[in-house]
């Protein structure tokens, strides 16, 4: 799998949209970018993935870059509840099963 | 609906001593994942569980074993502690064996002395 590079961490304020970016350079074309996040004491919780298009769901939105380099997860209006790590994973299809490879991630602060 | 639960949520051993961590499944989802994470680093993956089979294996030694139910549930054992192998153990369920969307329950924390 592709390795991932993310901010170690970021503040964002209450209300304001989170733009967390995420760079893959190594991706190939069969690898999906995958997002979890993981709030103190909890474990990780699947945000949202894409493949070429961009994505949104009730959570957040996933941005692409035509050349699938990089990406950026956009939480719209965070709230102090979404302080968590966020996790940039690429991943190949199928055949990769449930296996995840997690980086570091980044630590977000969201701030009154 | 029940999400995915693990049990001893905590838990004290020695070196040497051996383990067994258990997990249910999200209802309906057949495999389990599980993961370790040591403090302050993102989870790494162990095994994986589907059909009362492991099917794929992270970098663990052999020491990690594990094992999956006709009920899908599933267990973790790691022999032959040792103070490295303290760390957050996370299980994981989901649909099918290749979908990369998990569900993972709140983990049991295991410290070897």
């Amino acid at each position: 799998d592709a390795k991932t590079t993310q901010p170690t961490s970021m503040d964002c304020a209450e209300g304001r949209a989170a733009n967390l970016p995420c760079n893959h350079s190594t991706i190939s074309g069969n690898e999906y970018v995958y997002w979890y996040r993981q709030i103190h004491s909890q474990g990780p919780q699947y945000i949202i993935h894409g493949l070429k298009n961009n994505e949104t769901n009730e959570m957040a939105s996933l941005i692409i870059t035509e050349d699938r380099k990089s990406s950026t997860l956009i939480l719209p209006h965070a709230t102090l509840r979404d302080t968590a790590v966020y996790y940039c994973i690429v991943s190949r299809g199928r055949a990769a099963g449930n296996k995840l490879t997690f980086g570091g991630g980044t630590r977000v602060l969201v701030k009154p | 609906d029940a999400g995915v639960t693990q049990s001893p949520t905590h838990l004290i051993k020695t070196r040497g001593q051996q383990v067994t961590l258990r997990c249910s499944p999200k209802s309906g989802h057949d495999t389990v994942s599980w993961y370790q994470q040591a403090l302050g680093q993102g989870p790494q993956f162990i095994f994986q569980y589907y059909e009362e089979e492991e099917r794929q294996r992270g970098n663990f030694p052999d020491r990690f074993s594990g094992h999956q139910f006709p009920n899908y549930s599933s267990e973790l054992n790691v022999n032959a502690l040792l103070l490295g192998d303290s760390a957050l153990y996370l299980c994981a369920s989901s649909l099918r064996v290749a979908d990369r969307e998990l569900f993972f329950g709140e983990g049991s924390r295991l410290t070897v002395l």
